[in-house]
């Protein structure tokens, strides 16, 4: 079946410490998207891809990192400086044809130690 | 700026009950709207769309007209489920001629429904 996969479910983070998030997808989407979800605030674009080696800035993108080496794959790094990462992480993509949804992967929690 | 503004929740219905959770936009041009929903400890999927004015998005049971005179995609249910019991998300897409990246999302209502 075709889908998004995150991974892993949940991770911890040490203060200090880098953290690398994992998406891949098999739906051979040219668009991918992270996004932080807070309660009560829906969820806020980090950064998102529309083509191989080529990404963009989100709304909230301070103390994130990506890369989009692969059309399959779009890793997210949390790193030091983002003081507040404890969120859950959603992953999307989707095609570049119009009005096309966005497709989700079931998300990673992460909680600094 | 976009922005999508729901009624906030949480929502508490019997089963059977009749469902609505507002909606209302802010954009600029003709955006696309979308109705994701949320079970706990998942991602989100898509529920319903609408690409145009007068356009009524459904699905399982679930539809949603897209009202640019009142700039609202209100959710409606006739008939709720205990299996509903989920986050609801309204969001717009600011670029419907070129893909829906760039999705706005509201701040979700939380439907709980009793047996």
């Amino acid at each position: 079946d075709g889908g998004i996969t995150q991974s892993p479910k949940y991770l911890f983070r040490k203060e200090g410490q880098n953290v690398t998030l994992s998406c891949e997808q098999n739906l051979n989407h040219d668009a991918m998207y992270w996004y932080r979800q807070d309660p009560g605030q829906g969820l806020r674009l980090i950064y998102y891809s529309q083509i191989v080696n080529d990404f963009q800035k989100g709304d909230i993108a301070e103390g994130y990192s990506v890369s989009r080496e692969k059309k399959e794959s779009f890793p997210l790094t949390v790193t030091s400086a983002q003081k507040n990462p404890t969120a859950f992480y959603l992953c999307a993509s989707s095609n570049l044809i119009n009005n096309q949804p966005q497709h989700f992967g079931d998300g990673t929690r992460l909680s600094i130690l | 700026g976009n922005s999508v503004t729901q009624m906030e929740g949480p929502v508490t219905l019997s089963e059977e009950a009749f469902l609505t959770i507002n909606c209302t936009y802010t954009a600029t041009g003709y955006p696309s709207l979308f109705w994701y929903v949320q079970y706990p400890g998942e991602g989100l999927q898509l529920l319903l769309k609408a690409t145009k004015a007068d356009d009524k998005g459904s699905n399982k049971g679930f539809e949603a007209t897209y009202r640019k005179e009142t700039t609202s995609f209100h959710l409606e249910k006739g008939s709720v489920q205990v299996s509903d019991s989920a986050v609801y998300f309204c969001a717009l897409s600011d670029q419907p001629g070129a893909g829906s990246y760039q999705l706005t999302f509201g701040k979700g209502t939380k439907l709980s429904v009793i047996p």
